[in-house]
């Protein structure tokens, strides 16, 4: 089976810092595959980033993301209040999870 | 606009079995997949499978198989979700997702999410 690791497993930050938070398959996995969510409590997850570095319909140009080998990064660039929330790499799986909280 | 609505909170005794329903509206839903993921209290999200609503094709987690089925109803474009045997540690938030996948060979990305549907189970 696949499984996501996901470094950083929490991190502080301030509101415009920019925020790379990566992502690592245990095998090759094709970019096409790996997506990020954003999830906040109480609330449904939302979809960021599909395959890899497509930016989702409607969500922010600050959000990115890269692939390189078995590594993907998500990256936040000016954080902004409303960004604190959990980041979940996922291909099927789900990586554990990076949750991002104010400094 | 495009909805999933799911079936209300569930209190099930452990060994009993739960269906999660999940209605769709606002797209075609045989164009689509539907993924079920779970978070039990304090932990990530947890994928437990896949349905294709195009010809009903399943690919379950390795963690549920034997214990989960899932189906779907293209006449009221409904998803449903089983889980039987239910032991304490499924207490959890079950939700579903639309999946872009509509075959086992397209990427599982969800896009739209139901409310989710809190299970407890307890003696």
């Amino acid at each position: 089976d696949i499984q996501m690791t996901q470094s950083p497993s929490s991190l502080s930050a301030s509101v415009g810092d920019r925020v790379t938070i990566s992502c690592r398959a245990n095998q090759s996995i094709s970019a096409y595959h790996l997506h990020w969510y954003q999830h906040k409590p109480g609330k449904a997850p939302k979809l960021l980033i599909y395959a890899a570095s497509s930016l989702q319909s409607g969500v922010p140009s600050r959000f990115s993301g890269s692939a390189s080998g078995t590594d993907f990064t998500l990256t936040i660039n000016s954080l902004q209040p409303e960004d604190f929330a959990t980041y979940y790499c996922q291909q099927k799986t789900f990586g554990p999870g990076t949750k991002v909280d104010i400094k | 606009q495009v909805h999933l609505v799911q079936s209300g909170a569930e209190v099930k005794k452990p060994g009993a079995s739960v269906k999660v329903s999940c209605k769709a509206s606002g797209y075609t839903f045989t164009a689509y997949g539907i993924s079920w993921v779970r978070q039990a209290p304090g932990q990530g999200l947890e994928w437990m499978g896949w349905i294709s609503a195009y010809n009903g094709y399943t690919n379950y987690e390795q963690k549920f198989q034997g214990r989960v089925t899932m189906t779907t109803d293209t006449s009221t474009s409904t998803a449903y979700m089983e889980l039987r045997s239910l032991r304490s540690d499924d207490t959890a938030v079950y939700s579903c997702a639309r999946d872009l996948a509509r075959t086992p060979l397209e990427s599982n990305a969800f896009d739209i999410w139901g409310q989710g549907t809190m299970v407890t189970v307890s003696s």
